[in-house]
């Protein structure tokens, strides 16, 4: 069964301070694997598909086979990127994707 | 283009009542979905489609119906609304063709049922 695993709901680090966060998967095939971010106010909206391997406003994330995880990384925090992040997976030539249940990421001045 | 447009914004239904989201996308995507978002959970798929006149069940299908007559609109029907369907409701579209898998959100319509 496809499933998507994000351990912490919240995550607070303050500002110039790296920050990571967690996803995990289930899935046995080859997904697409995405973040999306939803800032305050705003729309849910893509930050990042593991298929283009680019970084985003600062952001990476390394799709890793072998632990069927799909970090996100950015080595300086700023307060804008204080957010609500989900994880979301789509198999391998399907129309669903799946979400995890969000981390919400809380940057300190 | 405005994207994709949910109505209502807000809803208070009661117990037992019936209603509709609006969805309408105007990015002639082929593909549209609908989610809920409750607290803690995420987003769960209710209901899918990948063209007019198909669509196919997520997975919290119970309680609700969709139609899809037309590319641009793909409407939610809670027939008896219960507390448990309290939720905010999210429209979304994604284009057809291999590796874009993205989707593009409405802005949600907050519903409670009371």
């Amino acid at each position: 069964a496809q499933r998507v695993t994000q351990p912490e709901k919240l995550l607070s680090v303050f500002k110039g301070a790296p920050v990571e966060l967690k996803c995990n998967y289930s899935y046995s095939g080859s997904p697409e694997l995405f973040w999306y971010v939803q800032y305050s106010r705003q729309r849910l909206q893509l930050l990042l598909r593991h298929i283009s391997r680019e970084s985003i406003k600062g952001f990476t994330a390394d799709l890793n086979k072998g632990e069927t995880s799909f970090h996100l990384k950015k080595p300086f925090a700023q307060e804008e990127d204080s957010a609500m992040y989900y994880c979301a997976l789509r198999g391998t030539g399907g129309f669903k994707t799946i979400f995890g249940a969000g981390t919400r990421l809380f940057v300190k001045a | 283009n405005a994207g994709v447009t949910q109505t209502p914004k807000f809803r208070i239904l009661k117990i037992g009542q019936s209603m509709t989201l609006q969805c309408a996308q105007d990015m002639n995507h082929n593909y549209m979905y609908w989610y809920r978002q409750d607290p803690g959970m995420g987003l769960k798929l209710i209901y899918y489609s990948v063209g007019a006149g198909i669509t196919d069940k997520g997975e919290v299908p119970n309680g609700y119906n969709v139609s899809r007559s037309t590319t641009e609109d793909f409407p939610l029907r809670l027939e008896l609304a219960a507390p448990s369907q309290t939720s905010v409701y999210f429209c979304a579209s994604s284009p057809e063709g291999l590796n874009t898998g993205e989707l593009f959100f409405g802005e949600g319509s907050r519903l409670t049922v009371l």
